[in-house]
């Protein structure tokens, strides 16, 4: 059983399409993450969700748009798609706060914009 | 906000050597330093832990060190083998945010 898990896994789509990446897990646990994976492997915090509710946004354009139904779902919604959002987008999830232990990752989103 | 440097960027060993990376972090409240594993294709995956309270910890054929004073913390690989080769991530955690390193690539040759 898949415990993080998101999807597509690869999207590729041209400049000005809207797209969205699903993400469900299956742990129980209460905090969800998005990060953003560049070309050069940077790995970059966007946004946290603790039981629904938004408490790390970082500074991303607001074109960006995480949205979580609930604890078990994060989705992420992409207006306007720019040149310079091709990344991996990987989904995540802890139980508590990150300072409590272990961050599940699921595999990864591979988004590419034309 | 916390800054983690990670070195080097790519290492490449021979099969049964040791291999080390090393993290220097800028946030003295960071309290919580741990080390993930990305294989190709894969999310990152955790392999090790250490907290502000602990210098050093072990399992089995890897080892962290943390150096508090002097804000680095280091990864030791011991007899390395072919399926550690990925890219290893240092983080360091202060409050609620969690801030990786660059990577580093390691390579390990048969």
């Amino acid at each position: 059983d898949t415990a993080v898990s998101q999807t597509p896994k690869y999207l590729v789509t041209q400049m000005g399409n809207d797209k969205s990446i699903k993400c469900e897990q299956n742990l129980g646990h209460d905090t969800m993450y998005w990060y953003k994976q560049d070309s050069k492997k940077f790995l970059k915090i966007m946004f946290s969700y603790n039981n629904k509710e938004l408490i790390i946004n970082e500074t991303v354009p607001n074109r960006f748009s995480p949205k979580s139904p609930d604890k078990a779902h994060l989705n992420l919604h992409i207006n306007s798609l720019e040149l310079g959002d091709s990344a991996v987008y990987f989904c995540a999830s802890s139980q508590g706060t990150i300072n409590t232990g272990e961050l599940f990752f699921g595999e990864g989103s591979r988004l590419t914009v034309l | 906000g916390e800054n983690v440097e990670q070195h080097p960027s790519t290492l490449s060993v021979q099969e049964g050597d040791s291999a080390v990376i090393k993290c220097t972090y800028s946030d003295s409240a960071s309290n919580y330093f741990p080390w993930y594993k990305q294989e190709l294709g894969k999310g990152p995956q955790l392999i090790i832990d250490i907290r502000s309270n602990v210098g050093e910890k072990k399992d089995q054929r890897i080892a962290v060190t943390l150096n508090k004073t002097a804000k680095h913390f280091s990864l030791h690989i011991t007899e390395t083998q072919p399926e550690d080769s990925a890219v290893y991530f240092c983080a360091g955690a202060a409050g609620n945010k969690l801030t990786f390193g660059g990577g580093t690539r390691v390579l390990v040759k048969p």
